[in-house]
């Protein structure tokens, strides 16, 4: 069974970058099974597709968050990362990463809550 | 506003059914049979509980289906149980520049 932890800062100053790890469990990050995924839930308000990144590096980004979006793998390690630049209050959020397969999200991380503020 | 519309809410008995709908368009729901759904109780992640439209992953009740029509997907929980409560997300792939596309979710009470 794969288990998902995420770890990093839960506050981060305005303008800063917000950079989260990823620790997969149970299963090898290199298997090419999954896209290794990031989401993130404003509080009190619904679910947003951040991005994946593929094992080989590949990545795909929300068009929306693309130019502060970068996520990378360490094969090594059996983590993967997220850096989001230039935050905003609005960046604010409960962060899940997640395992994914023809685009559904069968594994998910428990989450942690950033919060951005001076 | 999301890219997928949801009621935001709907409400049941015990032992009724209910159905969600979710809304997309030509560009997504429409397009590709890869509309998944999630459940989410308060402070817990989500939970997937069907993928690729209508297909149950293992250990998910029987109870819970899933459906398309158009470009509009629909979940169905039968047999309403006080544990169904909870937000459910639709969420659906939108092609090579876009990717992936939530909705905005919806809360199902259990009267």
């Amino acid at each position: 069974q794969v288990q998902l932890q995420e770890s990093g800062p839960g506050l981060v100053k305005p303008s800063q970058t917000l950079s989260l790890t990823c620790t997969v469990s149970g299963g090898s990050i290199s298997s090419g099974d999954y896209y290794w995924s990031w989401i993130r839930q404003p509080p009190g308000k619904g679910l947003e597709w951040i991005g994946y990144i593929y094992y080989s590096g590949s990545t795909y980004y929300n068009p929306s968050l693309k130019s502060r979006v970068t996520i990378s793998v360490d094969t090594s390690k059996n983590q993967f990362s997220l850096k989001l630049s230039s935050v905003t209050a609005a960046d604010t959020a409960v962060y899940y990463c997640a395992g994914a397969r023809d685009y559904s999200f069968d594994y998910w991380g428990q989450g942690t809550l950033v919060t951005v503020s001076s | 506003q999301s890219a997928l519309t949801q009621p935001a809410s709907v409400s049941g008995s015990p032992g009724q059914s209910i159905t969600i709908s979710c809304t997309g368009t030509s560009s997504d729901v429409g397009s590709y049979n890869l509309v998944s759904w999630y459940q989410q109780h308060p402070g817990k992640a989500p939970k997937l509980m069907i993928y690729e439209g209508s297909k149950r992953p293992s250990g998910v009740s029987n109870r819970f289906s899933g459906s398309k029509s158009g470009n509009t997907a629909s979940l169905t929980i039968s047999g309403l149980q006080a544990e169904d409560e909870a937000d459910y997300y639709c969420c659906s792939y939108a092609g090579s520049s876009t990717y992936v596309v939530f909705g905005g979710g919806t809360k199902l009470t259990v009267l």
